[in-house]
């Protein structure tokens, strides 16, 4: 059973570029959720998706954006990176009829920002 | 505005020593609590979760923690510790009336333990 795979692992980019990280859900979850983790924080939620459509959204610039495909695959998509973004991006699944349930995470991709 | 708040940034205890990792949490109404544990270069595992019913709540590797409500904490306990338990824990909450997976991470208690 594969659990939650990103890519890429590892990524540098400089100011002004942009970037697109990839994920793929747990086998039958239908959610993805995006989380930002900054070095000795804790994740910040970015967006939810289920259906294709962004449900939530967390505290982040319009520069931040994603999509859901059909598959339940998910992608973040960063603009006009800034030194700022330098983090690791984890993407998070889920089943949506069951949001007592826990999240489950990918091992992240660790974006530097130059 | 929910909030968790770790107010412990490192935790030290000997190999065999009861533990305990403290959480408090700041939401409107029942939440939905949560323990995640993080490895080196690794994303989050569950621990355990409160959801309802018992205050005490039990999960994995010998993992627990006990809500509790008039004080708005969930802290993490166990009563003997490993040197493989060493690693970055973090409390979360989610607000069970909004529905969705937005949830509220802390910002993390390194725990250390020694042999």
């Amino acid at each position: 059973d594969a659990g939650v795979t990103q890519s890429p692992t590892h990524l540098i980019k400089t100011r002004g570029q942009q970037v697109t990280l990839r994920c793929s859900p747990k086998s039958g979850h239908d959610t993805v959720s995006w989380y930002q983790q900054a070095l000795g924080q804790g994740p910040q939620f970015i967006f939810q998706y289920y259906e294709e459509e962004e449900r939530q959204r967390g505290n982040f610039p319009d520069r931040f954006s994603g999509h859901q495909f059909p598959n339940y695959s998910s992608e973040l998509n960063v603009n006009a990176l800034l030194l700022g973004d330098s983090a690791l991006y984890l993407c998070a699944s889920s089943l949506y009829r069951t949001n007592t349930g826990e999240l489950f995470f990918g091992e992240g991709s660790r974006l530097t920002v130059l | 505005a929910q909030s968790v708040a770790q107010p412990e940034d490192q935790v030290n205890v000997a190999e065999g020593n009861p533990l305990t990792v403290k959480c408090t949490y700041s939401v409107s109404g029942n939440p939905y609590l949560f323990w995640y544990v993080q490895y080196p270069n690794r994303g989050l595992q569950f621990l355990l979760k409160y959801i309802t019913g018992d205050n005490l709540v039990k999960g994995s590797y010998g993992f627990e923690a006990e809500f509790n409500k008039s004080q708005t904490s969930f802290h993490l306990k166990k009563p003997s510790a490993l040197v493989s338990d060493s690693a970055l824990y973090f409390c979360a909450v989610r607000d069970r009336n909004t529905g969705g997976f937005k949830t509220i991470f802390g910002a993390g208690t390194r725990l250390f333990v020694k042999a």
